[in-house]
């Protein structure tokens, strides 16, 4: 069974802190790693991946891969109150197969 | 930037009625997807399509559930006979090859399924 875990939140920091994301996978096998944002009712929308480990940074966003641990996070620099949404982690466990998402964790940033 | 489209964007029907739930993927996409998402829970995959023909489907995808692309856009999923519990969010999605980090799913803006 192929599991992607991610505590479910709320997750709340002031605006302008850093708010980490943590997500853990449990397929060795997995090698692409996704992170979606996903307001109330509506469809999740990519933000970035990584397939490396190491860290990864797209402006505000880092996402840092440890494929040993089989974590990975996703850090949101200077937050706003339009952040506030939830984060999906997916997990591509090999070429051609399907994601396979995590629960998603609840982010509420605080003006 | 090109889009997946989804009709209707709400869907009311009685338990045991067929729905048929659309999309229109990106123009260029090869790959086609169903998921769903009931109310607080996580997003789940029900069906992936190529070459017309469905290329992996899961558990939840059971034989009241069939795919087709009956034209040159449009990516439909019928649900034979509804039941309550098929009440959820369903989101269409398509990716350019098969998925992979070059290759990541573009939703579309789901069907909202109520079933009574």
């Amino acid at each position: 069974q192929k599991e992607v875990e991610q505590n479910s939140g709320p997750l709340s920091v002031p605006e302008g802190a850093i708010a980490s994301l943590n997500c853990t996978y449990s397929d060795r096998g997995s090698q692409s790693f996704f992170w979606y944002r996903q307001y109330s009712g509506k469809s999740p929308e990519l933000i970035m991946f990584i397939y490396s480990n190491g860290d990864k940074e797209d402006g505000r966003f880092t996402a840092q891969l440890n494929k040993a641990s089989q974590y990975v996070s996703l850090l949101i620099r200077d937050s706003q109150p339009s952040d506030s949404a939830t984060y999906l982690c997916a997990v591509n466990i090999g070429y051609g197969q399907n994601f396979v998402f995590g629960p998603g964790t609840r982010l509420s940033v605080l003006p | 930037e090109p889009e997946v489209t989804q009709t209707p964007s709400h869907q009311v029907t009685q338990m045991g009625q067929e729905v048929i739930l659309r999309c229109v993927p990106i123009s260029n996409h090869l790959y086609f997807y169903w998921y769903r998402q009931i109310l607080g829970q996580k997003v789940e995959f029900l069906v992936s399509f190529y070459n017309n023909e469905i290329s992996e489907k899961s558990e939840i995808f059971d034989d009241q559930f069939s795919v087709e692309r009956p034209d040159g856009s449009n990516f439909t999923l019928k649900i034979r006979s509804t039941k309550l519990e098929d009440s959820a969010m369903y989101f269409c999605a398509s990716t350019v090859d098969q998925p992979d980090y070059n290759s990541p799913l573009h939703f579309g803006n789901g069907t909202r399924l109520t079933v009574t």
